[in-house]
């Protein structure tokens, strides 16, 4: 079974700093692994994708993930954080192998938190 | 004007109530998706369509019941609403995308709080 796992319920950074937002993931085949962000009482939008190629996956607002097939880790990050960037982020994850029905899994989300 | 919007935005019921939310895109795609989120939880499938004649169950369909009147519309029924159906309930789409659509990002309408007392 695939799952995703966001290990921080929330991560808290000083504007200005690099951020890290952690995300595993667990599949039995080859995946396909997204992050998305909910600002308050807005529905989920789509930040980046990994499909294939390049580990490093550059996305909107400036922020990039990084896949790491060894580690099962697709980490979101942001060199300069802005207070705006506050919302919630979920990773998710597909497994390429699971043919044309496969289905998005999310992680349980990770609150980050930008202090000016 | 949201390319998908749902109705309503929000709603407060009694148990045993049936709810209907709805949801419509102009989007143009073929694939909707229902999904319940609750803190700490993420989100969790519900119910998915890949067109107007394909309805699949998620992982928890139990208590609920879908329909796709046409490929634009895709709603939500609780047949009687209980309050562990309190939730924010998000409607979603997808392109068919590369590799089959699997690599297809979702586009998700702004949610539809549901509070069953």
């Amino acid at each position: 079974a695939q799952s995703v796992a966001q290990p921080e319920d929330q991560v808290n950074v000083a504007e200005g700093n690099p951020l890290t937002v952690k995300c595993t993931y667990s599949v039995s085949g080859n995946p396909y692994l997204f992050w998305y962000v909910q600002y308050p009482n807005r529905g989920l939008q789509f930040l980046l994708k990994y499909i294939t190629g390049d580990n490093l996956v550059k996305g909107s607002y400036g922020f990039e993930a990084e896949f790491n097939k060894s580690q099962t880790s697709f980490h979101l990050k942001k060199p300069s954080a802005l207070v705006s960037d506050s919302a919630l982020y979920f990773c998710a994850v597909r497994d390429r192998g699971s043919g044309n029905t496969g289905k998005l899994i999310f992680g349980q989300g990770t609150t980050l938190q930008v202090k000016p | 004007d949201a390319d998908v919007t749902q109705t309503p935005r929000n709603r407060i019921t009694k148990t045993g109530k049936r709810i209907m939310l709805e949801c419509s895109q102009t989007k143009g795609h073929d694939r909707m998706y229902w999904y319940r989120q609750d803190p700490g939880l993420g989100l969790r499938l519900i119910y998915y369509s890949f067109d107007v004649k394909d309805i699949n169950k998620g992982e928890i369909s139990d208590g609920y019941s879908v329909s796709r009147q046409a490929q634009a519309k895709f709603s939500l029924s609780l047949e009687s609403a209980i309050p562990n159906q309190t939730a924010l309930y998000f409607c979603a789409t997808s392109d068919g995308g590369l590799a089959g659509g699997l690599a297809g990002e979702l586009f998700f309408g702004e949610g539809s709080r549901l509070t069953v007392l």
